[in-house]
């Protein structure tokens, strides 16, 4: 089952411009990760927030999470074409045994 | 360097045979898991295993088998049972955690794309 929706499906933007995901999810979570995904490799690891925390930064990432509407988004500032990639959420049942993600968004930064 | 490993990247897969996929992983993570991913889709979980000679069975665990003999390997096959494997299959590891308490998140192998022939 695909815990994690995230919208949108695909981004197009350009050099220099903020890009926002979103990610929503049904049950409730310990946490709810983030992932990029460049074509045919396989996935890293960019930022996890608990289920008691807010907002996390992390150099250009600003990641949120809202528990009360089950929804966290991922802005990248001052995207660059190296940027271009699938990005995932991946959330963390309560059980705490592993990860379910989400269909991904891809973002296309245009130089 | 710690890392996974996937082997081999590519494999072709005649009807009726049964392949095995490798994963190794030299970080001392007590965790390992393998997902699917079929074309722009998310991650689909096959089977994991929280600690050595001990694994369950994930979302799509029809058609596949998997060992953990040894805390850094976990081989993945795929049988003739499993009607539809052509995918990419990634191998992930990560630090067994508490529920609650994880800090990072996992790590992954640069996968293997199976196509059946």
């Amino acid at each position: 089952s695909q815990q994690g929706e995230e919208d949108p499906q695909a981004l197009s933007i350009q050099e220099g411009e903020n890009a926002t995901m979103n990610c929503s999810y049904k049950t409730s979570i310990n946490n709810l990760q983030w992932y990029r995904q460049n074509s045919g490799r396989g996935l890293v690891h960019l930022i996890l927030i608990r289920s008691n925390e807010r907002e996390k930064h992390s150099g250009r990432l600003r990641v949120t999470l809202d528990t009360s509407k089950k929804s966290s988004s991922l802005l990248i500032t001052a995207s660059r074409a190296a940027d271009t990639a699938s990005y995932f959420c991946a959330t963390e049942g309560t059980s705490g045994s592993r990860l379910t993600f989400g269909e991904g968004t891809q973002l296309t930064v245009n130089p | 360097d710690g890392g996974i490993t996937q082997s081999p990247k590519y494999l072709f897969r005649k009807e009726g045979q049964n392949v095995t996929l490798s994963c190794e992983q030299n970080l001392n993570h007590d965790a390992m898991y393998w997902y699917r991913q079929d074309p722009g889709q998310g991650l689909r979980l096959i089977y994991y295993s929280q600690i050595v000679n001990d694994f369950q069975k994930g979302d799509i665990a029809e058609g596949y088998s998997v060992s953990r003999e040894k805390k850094e390997s976990f081989p993945l096959t795929v049988t003739s049972a499993q009607k539809n494997p052509t995918a990419f299959y990634l191998c992930a590891s990560s630090i067994r955690f508490p529920p609650g308490y994880a800090n990072y998140g996992y790590t992954f192998g640069s996968g293997t794309r199976l196509t059946v022939v």
